[in-house]
């Protein structure tokens, strides 16, 4: 089991920023096979893609939330990072890490989530 | 905006046999949207099932299955047991870098 840990606040005010950070163990997140992914889920609702980035900074962002969104990755540290600007009630949810594998033939479209992170809920009040 | 749908609830007696379904509002689903599938039970982390339209993945038994049927992602549970039941979800590839998932199945075994 690949351990990811989502860390950062669990309660933001609203119009400030939302910061979250993934530490990966026992992988590198330098490898060429993977991407490295957030994903968010309200309280009693579904699963929605943030986006993800690849060791060399390429990002993919929901384009609903990319204005307001930035991943950022360290590999120093074995790190990624969201940050989501703006916050309004809407985005409180449990915020999910993942590991994001490369298909074999690295097709484009080809990745999906394999080891999640146990989820950390983050919740938008004054 | 693209929108990826699935049933909203399911029923399926233990034993038997249950496919859920995955599409597209505009357009058909195929081998190149990469459907993935993936199961969550109250307050857990999703768990991987299916990647690549039908790769399952590790540790997943093989009563787990993918494919695509007709202009859908079709995931399919057979002989369903009991801890099958948990919310199902689907994610698309729809392109332009972007993945969506579908609003999720409530499968419930009785």
């Amino acid at each position: 089991q690949l351990p990811l840990q989502e860390s950062g606040p669990g309660l933001v005010k609203p119009s400030e920023t939302l910061s979250l950070t993934c530490t990966v163990s026992g992988d590198s997140i330098s490898t060429r096979s993977y991407f490295w992914g957030w994903i968010r889920q309200p309280p009693g609702k579904g699963l929605e893609w943030i986006g993800h980035i690849y060791y060399d900074g390429t990002t993919y962002y929901n384009p609903s939330l990319k204005s307001r969104i930035i991943i950022s990755i360290d590999t120093s540290k074995n790190q990624f990072s969201l940050r989501l600007t703006s916050v309004t009630a809407a985005d409180t949810a449990v915020y999910f890490c993942a590991r994001v594998p490369r298909g074999g033939q690295w097709l484009e479209g080809d990745n999906w989530f394999d080891h999640w992170g146990q989820g950390i809920l983050v919740t938008v009040s004054s | 905006q693209t929108v990826v749908t699935q049933e909203p609830s399911f029923s399926v007696s233990p034993g038997r046999t249950v496919t859920l379904t995955c599409a597209l509002t505009s357009g058909s689903v195929s081998t190149s949207s990469f459907p993935s599938w993936y199961q969550q039970t109250p307050g857990q982390a999703p768990r991987t099932l299916i990647y690549s339209t039908n790769s399952r993945s590790y540790g997943v038994p093989d009563r787990f299955s993918g494919a695509i049927l007709g202009n859908k992602a079709a995931l399919t549970i057979t002989g369903a047991q009991a801890d099958d039941e948990s919310d199902y979800y689907c994610v698309l590839y729809v392109g332009s870098g972007i993945w969506v998932f579908g609003g999720g199945t409530k499968l419930t075994v009785l």
